[in-house]
């Protein structure tokens, strides 16, 4: 069964360090990988996809994920933080047919000045 | 704005009354999907529609829930006889198709006493 497993619940860091969250994923064949963000009473917001070709992936707000087939793995990175990036983080799996999402847990991130 | 939006934005409700969310897609998103997301979880698929057809339903979605979407343009979600265990955050996402990222409204967050 396809499955996205997100080890670190939450994560500080302070601001302008970087940063690399961790996904690990579990499906049959090529997955479309992606990671959201989700600010306090906001929706979902696309920070980048993968779906073939380059294992580095560059998202908006400086965000870049590297896809790891041999570990199963596709990890977010940013190379500074910046205290409006405190959010929940969510990788997620597209599954199937209709493309549904099936995401991981979460990552809380948050930010000290 | 012609993002995914949603309505109500809050529900509450007392347990056994039955309530309706909305959904607008982005136009010409023929892919329509609902999530739900409880505290500290990521979204779990819930259904899906291509156009006006309901082509995947999750096993969550229990008997109490139904969804429609006339004419392939917004969708409903209804839910009977409301349990405790209902209250969550309910998303709607669009989608163009294909390997397209899906777009995400605010919410609906229900609450159920």
């Amino acid at each position: 069964a396809q499955s996205v497993t997100q080890p670190d619940i939450h994560i500080t860091v302070s601001e302008g360090a970087s940063l690399e969250l961790r996904c690990n994923y579990s499906y049959g064949a090529t997955p479309y990988l992606f990671w959201y963000v989700q600010s306090p009473g906001q929706g979902l917001q696309l920070l980048l996809k993968y779906f073939s070709g380059d294992t580095l992936v560059q998202g908006i707000k400086g965000f870049e994920a590297e896809f790891k087939r041999s570990q199963s793995s596709f990890n977010l990175r940013k190379h500074t933080v910046h205290w409006s990036d405190a959010a929940e983080y969510f990788c997620a799996v597209g599954a199937g047919n209709t493309d549904k999402l099936i995401f991981g847990t979460g990552t809380r991130l948050q930010v000290f000045p | 704005d012609t993002g995914v939006s949603q309505d109500p934005r809050h529900k509450i409700t007392k347990r056994g009354q039955n309530v309706t969310f909305r959904c607008d897609p982005i136009s010409e998103h023929n892919r329509l999907y609902w999530y739900r997301q409880t505290l500290g979880q990521g979204p779990e698929f819930l259904t899906y529609f291509q156009n006006e057809a309901q082509l995947e339903k999750s096993r969550l979605l229990s008997d109490r829930f139904s969804a429609e979407r006339p004419k392939g343009s917004f969708s409903t979600l209804e839910i009977q006889r409301t349990e405790q265990g209902d209250s969550a955050m309910y998303l709607c996402a669009s989608s163009p198709g294909g390997s397209g990222e899906q777009f995400f409204g605010p919410g609906t967050r229900l609450t159920v006493l």
